[in-house]
C-alpha cells in the first residue's frame, strides 16, 4: 500500500461539466503530480504542486487546473469536460525518486 | 521531440522463464530512470531505478542494464512468475525546481506470464 488515497473512484460526467478529484497522503511528502493515463497509454504528466504552489506542467490547457493544501492533499479540476478527458487519472506524491501512486479516479464523460 | 519509447507492446512467458523488457530514450541529457509496474486496477508500482552514473543494478529478481551510448534501458526478471503480470513502464525522469523530478513515461509494454 502506498498510502496514498484517492475519490471518487470512479464518475461518469456529461460534456460541458465541471469534474474536482481528490487526493490524500499519509507520508507527508510535500510534492504532488497529477497524471491522466488514457486506456492502453502510459500516465501523462498533469502538473506538479511542491508546497502549494505549481512545480511544472505537462501538455495540458487551462481547464485542467489544481490546488495543494497545507496539509499536502490536493484536488485536480477540470473544467468544460471533453469527451477526449475520459481516463484514469493518477495522483502521486514524492518527487524526489520514487513516486508513490494512488490507485486512481476513472472519469467517464458521456 | 524528445519522448520515451518501449520496443515490445506485449511480451508472454511461460512461468520460471526470465523476462527482458527493452526500452529506448531520445533525450541525452535524461540522468535517471525508474521502471514501474502496473496491474490491472492499480497505479504503478516502483519497481527500481537507476542513475546515469551507473550500467546496472540489481533487486530481488529484477536487474536494469543502461545503455548510455544507444540510450536504451532493460528490465530483467528472473524466474518469472504469474504474479509479475503486469504493464511495465519506464520512465525518464526531468529535474524540476526543488529537487523534485517529474517522469515521463512510455506506452508500456503488457507482460503476461503463463503458468
Amino acid at each position: 500500500e502506498t498510502g496514498v488515497t484517492q475519490s471518487p473512484t470512479h464518475l461518469i460526467k456529461t460534456r460541458g461539466q465541471q469534474v474536482t478529484l481528490r487526493c490524500s497522503s499519509q507520508s507527508g511528502h510535500n510534492t504532488v503530480s497529477w497524471y491522466q493515463q488514457a486506456l492502453g497509454q502510459g500516465p501523462q504528466f498533469i502538473f506538479q504542486y511542491y508546497r502549494e504552489e505549481e512545480n511544472g506542467r505537462g501538455n495540458f490547457p487551462p481547464r485542467f487546473s489544481g490546488l495543494q493544501f497545507p496539509n499536502y492533499s490536493s484536488e485536480l479540476n477540470v473544467n468544460a469536460l471533453e469527451l477526449d478527458d475520459s481516463a484514469l487519472y493518477l495522483c502521486a506524491t514524492g518527487g524526489a525518486g520514487e513516486l508513490f501512486f494512488g490507485e486512481g479516479s476513472r472519469l467517464t464523460v458521456l | 521531440g524528445e519522448s520515451v519509447g518501449l520496443h515490445l507492446p506485449t511480451l508472454s512467458v511461460q512461468e520460471g522463464d526470465n523476462s527482458i523488457i527493452n526500452c529506448a530514450y531520445s533525450n541525452s541529457a535524461s540522468d535517471y530512470f525508474i521502471w514501474y509496474k502496473q496491474e490491472s486496477g492499480k497505479g504503478p508500482q516502483f519497481i527500481i531505478d537507476i542513475r546515469s552514473n551507473m550500467d546496472k543494478r540489481q533487486g530481488q529478481r529484477v536487474t536494469v542494464l543502461l545503455n548510455k551510448t544507444v540510450k536504451h534501458l532493460s528490465l530483467q526478471i528472473a524466474a518469472t512468475q504469474p504474479g509479475d503480470s503486469a504493464v511495465y513502464f519506464c520512465a525518464e525522469n526531468i529535474s524540476a525546481s526543488g529537487g523534485s523530478y517529474i517522469p515521463t513515461f512510455g506506452r508500456g509494454t503488457s507482460l503476461i506470464v503463463h503458468p
